[in-house]
């Protein structure tokens, strides 16, 4: 079985700030996919970035960088020069490569301070 | 081309009455797949859709509740005898084409429905 765990249920950070959001997993899987999503007030969701287990080279969008540990099984988010429309919860979430279904986490709630 | 539509975005019913949400996939898509997410909490798999085929219904509970996805027209999530405990937000997110080909891994989400259940 597949679990994914984010430990903070809440963070903030000033504008203009960087801060991270950790996520750990467990599996007995070798290839699979990561992914954080963002659900703003509308509950929308919305990819953020995704890493693809295979590679060792961590993600990047713009501002949102990822730190993939496979052997810590470890995926935290790193959002940098934090905006107001930051705010939000952000899923972190797995999928094996020959699934169909995301694992999600329970979510942190962060906050951008003006 | 249009994103992936739900509707209603919000539905109220009494207990015992049926629900009925529909999902529109992106152009293209002929999988759908929909997902629960109870207040505070994350979002849980609960089917997997092809063109009139339930892939994996693994985390619908056996009663009470029904998908589909038809030939022609929307994928349908059906709740009957709807209960309190079924209050919450119901996502729809499609896919292209299944295998090994790049995207399949990407879901794109719907706006999801609102079910408050009085």
């Amino acid at each position: 079985a597949q679990t994914v765990t984010q430990s903070q249920p809440e963070m903030s950070v000033q504008e203009a700030e960087t801060v991270t959001l950790s996520c750990t997993y467990d599996t007995s899987e070798s290839n699979y996919y990561l992914f954080w999503y963002k659900q703003p007030p509308s509950r929308q969701m919305i990819l953020v970035i995704r890493q693809e287990a295979y590679k060792q080279q961590n993600a990047t969008e713009n501002r949102f960088s990822v730190n993939f540990q496979k052997a810590a099984k470890s995926f935290s988010l790193k959002i940098s020069d934090s905006q107001l429309g930051d705010t939000a919860m952000y899923f972190c979430a797995f999928m094996k490569r020959t699934g169909n279904q995301f694992y999600f986490g329970t979510g942190t709630s962060l906050t951008v301070i003006p | 081309n249009a994103g992936v539509m739900q509707n209603p975005r919000h539905l109220v019913r009494r207990r015992g009455q049926e629900a009925r949400l529909r999902c529109s996939p992106m152009k293209g898509h002929s999988h759908v797949y929909w997902y629960r997410q109870l207040p505070e909490e994350g979002l849980k798999f609960m089917v997997y859709l092809q063109k009139e085929n339930i892939i994996d219904e693994s985390g619908m509970p056996k009663e009470r509740f029904s998908a589909e996805f038809p030939k022609e027209g929307p994928s349908i999530l059906r709740i009957q005898q709807v209960v309190r405990g079924d209050s919450a937000a119901y996502f729809c997110a499609s896919s292209p084409l299944a295998g090994a080909r790049p995207g399949r891994e990407t879901q794109y989400f719907g706006p999801g429905t609102r079910l408050l259940v009085l």
